[in-house]
């Protein structure tokens, strides 16, 4: 199947500092992908959806300009935690949705997932 | 978006076979029905999808009724590395939302 990785899988960084965290798809091109946060024992939040070349389309209650999302090309998209607060400590997951094409991916939406990445801000 | 309701638990022994109820009344014609699993600190894996009636691979099997209001995962022979969540999801190429989902406990 497809991969999505994630780098770093897991972060420590100091109250006030930015983290960055990326999400590639290794062998196959993402128009969309999707940023997740979760908490321990609860499910996945979606957090934004990253559109390669436009701005990231936020879910309510999330703030942009603290969940930095940057899709610049069809294999990368990163996610900037700014300013992190202890707060942010969570568990970040991306995924990608390939892009329609015949074949195996071909009008199934599918959804591949990243390894995640767990930040703890201290 | 359709919502899923899903039971929050189930318990299993090994060597039993788990189904999973995934309800989604309000499901659109061009939906399809995916299910995934999660173990802790690991982002979800794939497991099954389908559209209509049943779908079988390599390690479930997916029934979908003729209304597709609903679907059930079916998981044969579980083991101890079985012990996850599993997600029922319902989309078409639009933003995914996940559900509670239902965390499998398979004891020895």
């Amino acid at each position: 199947g497809a991969v999505v990785s994630q780098h770093p899988s897991r972060v420590i960084c100091k109250s006030g500092t930015s983290v960055k965290i990326e999400c590639r798809s290794l062998d196959f091109q993402a128009t969309t992908m999707f940023w997740y946060r979760q908490f321990p024992k609860q499910s996945l939040m979606l957090m934004a959806t990253s559109n390669e070349g436009s701005k990231a389309t936020y879910e309510q209650g999330v703030e942009k300009d603290k969940f930095l999302i940057n899709h610049a090309s069809l294999t990368l998209s990163t996610l900037t935690v700014t300013s992190a607060h202890p707060e942010d400590s969570s568990f970040y997951i991306c995924s990608a949705r390939p892009q329609r094409q015949g074949g195996l991916f071909a009008n199934t939406g599918e959804l591949f997932f990243g390894e995640g990445s767990r930040l703890t801000v201290l | 978006l359709a919502k899923t309701t899903q039971p929050i638990s189930m318990d299993s022994y090994e060597g039993q076979e788990v189904n999973i109820t995934c309800s989604h009344n309000n499901i659109a014609t061009n939906d399809y029905i995916t299910w995934y699993q999660q173990f802790p600190s690991q982002g979800p894996r794939f497991i099954i999808q389908g559209y209509k009636t049943k779908v079988t691979n390599e390690v479930a099997s997916l029934f979908i009724p003729a209304d597709r209001k609903s679907s059930t995962l079916s998981l044969p022979r579980v083991s101890l590395s079985d012990t996850a969540v599993y997600y029922c999801l319902v989309g078409f190429f639009f933003k995914t939302i996940f559900g509670a989902g239902t965390r499998l406990f398979v004891k020895a």
